[in-house]
């Protein structure tokens, strides 16, 4: 699986958008990207994945460069409840694969 | 919206006693993976689990732990002996059958070995 790079941490100020960045240089043609987040203490959730084309769902919006060397997250209206480490994960789709966590990005929202 | 659960939220246990970690998966989920996180650490893949059969695991799945799906529906983690460094956050997740394979979560057990 490709490796990821993403900043320690980022602040965004509540009910702006919040914009997390990953370097994926490495990638290859059938890796997808994944993002995830985790609040402290809870379990991983999932947020939205793509593979060439960009993805919007009711979480976020996911952008992929053109030539898939990067990407960013979007959090259209930040909550303070978006509070959390933020994973990139790109990796080959399909059977039971596992997941690589990296130390992700922690967000924090300001009031 | 379907969850995944699991239970205990917390166990705490002696050193080399047996512990049983269960988790109820999404329904239509084929897919199953355990992980885990010492405090303060990253998240770490323990063992996916396809079919009744394990599809990968890591260097940390050691012979001191099993897995299983006794019912067909619970999906259960099991370490033999327990460490003290087997004091982790241990999380179950699913993911249903497609290409993309995203995988959803549950809480998590907080696991203390005294």
């Amino acid at each position: 699986d490709a490796k990821t790079t993403q900043p320690t941490s980022m602040d965004c100020a509540e009910g702006r958008a919040a914009n997390l960045p990953c370097n994926h240089s490495t990638i290859s043609g059938n890796e997808y990207v994944y993002w995830y987040r985790q609040i402290h203490s809870q379990g991983p959730q999932y947020i939205i994945h793509g593979l060439k084309n960009n993805e919007t769902n009711e979480m976020a919006s996911l952008i992929i460069t053109e030539d898939r060397k990067s990407s960013t997250l979007i959090l259209p209206h930040a909550t303070l409840r978006d509070t959390a480490v933020y994973y990139c994960i790109v990796r080959v789709g399909g059977s039971a694969r596992q997941l690589t966590f990296g130390s992700g990005t922690q967000l924090t929202v300001l009031p | 919206e379907p969850e995944v659960t699991q239970t205990p939220s917390h166990q705490v246990t002696q050193m080399g006693q047996e512990v049983i970690l269960h988790c109820v998966p999404i329904s239509n989920h084929l897919y199953f993976y355990w992980y885990r996180q010492i405090l303060g650490q990253k998240v770490e893949f323990l063992v996916s689990f396809y079919n009744n059969e394990i599809s990968e695991k890591s260097e940390i799945f050691d012979d001191q732990f099993s897995v299983e799906r006794p019912d067909g529906s619970n999906f259960t983690l099991k370490i033999r002996s327990t460490k003290l460094e087997d004091s982790a956050m241990y999380f179950c997740a699913n993911s249903p059958p497609g290409v993309t394979n995203e995988q959803f979560f549950g809480p998590g057990t907080r696991l203390t070995v005294l």
